[in-house]
């Protein structure tokens, strides 16, 4: 079935830091990838997306591109704010399948310091 | 800017229990989905539900699970029978088209303790 692996954290990070976050996924289809990210005591938020070979998904700073040949959809920014203290989702949907689930990564906890 | 809200925001029950965790979707979106969070682990769907029935549920979803759109508004899961592997953190979530399905908003959350 489909997987998303993402680097553990925490990652510690100061401020004005750059940020990268790995991500890559198994999937069968053609799946379109995501990266949720959650603030402290809020719900999970879509941050970027890209939903094909190539793309490159971008919001607030943050960057992403598929790449399908090394199965990847690693997260940056290059340089993050103590606003950008979160937990990091990589997620992945497969079109081709009837209930457009989502399947998450573990998640990435981000601190970054003053 | 349209939210999925979810309620309650913390809810604590005993083993054996039936709860019904509640959720409002953003008002033009035609796709609902569960996904819960046990602490400390991955984000896990459960199921997810489009004209009035089940497109796809996990093996989670057992039968202790039901999922129902009351009204024109509300999308609710019930747990007929809570166990304490119950306890985590309920989202639901929501999207507009089938084109777009794949682009989820979800909810605040709803913690359940079962004790």
């Amino acid at each position: 079935g489909d997987s998303v692996t993402q680097m553990e954290g925490p990652v510690t990070l100061s401020e004005e830091a750059f940020l990268t976050i790995n991500c890559t996924y198994t999937a069968t289809g053609y799946p379109s990838l995501f990266w949720y990210v959650q603030y402290p005591g809020e719900g999970l938020q879509l941050l970027l997306k890209a939903t094909k070979a190539d793309d490159k998904g971008s919001n607030k700073g943050f960057e992403a591109t598929y790449r399908k040949e090394t199965t990847s959809f690693h997260l940056e920014k290059g340089s993050v704010q103590v606003s950008d203290s979160a937990v990091y989702f990589c997620a992945l949907s497969d079109r081709g399948a009837a209930g457009n689930k989502l399947t998450f990564g573990g998640g990435t906890r981000v601190l970054v310091k003053p | 800017e349209p939210e999925v809200t979810q309620t309650p925001s913390h809810q604590v029950t005993q083993m054996g229990q039936e709860v019904i965790l509640r959720c409002v979707p953003i008002s033009n979106h035609l796709y609902f989905y569960w996904y819960r969070q046990i602490l400390g682990q991955k984000v896990e769907f459960l199921v997810s539900f489009y004209n009035n029935e089940i497109s796809e549920k996990s093996e989670i979803f057992d039968d202790q699970f039901s999922v129902e759109r009351p009204d024109g508004s509300n999308f609710t899961l019930k747990i007929r029978s809570t166990k304490l592997e119950d306890s985590a953190m309920y989202f639901c979530a929501s999207s507009v088209d089938s084109v777009r399905a794949y682009e989820q908003y979800f909810g605040p959350g709803t913690r359940l303790t079962v004790t």
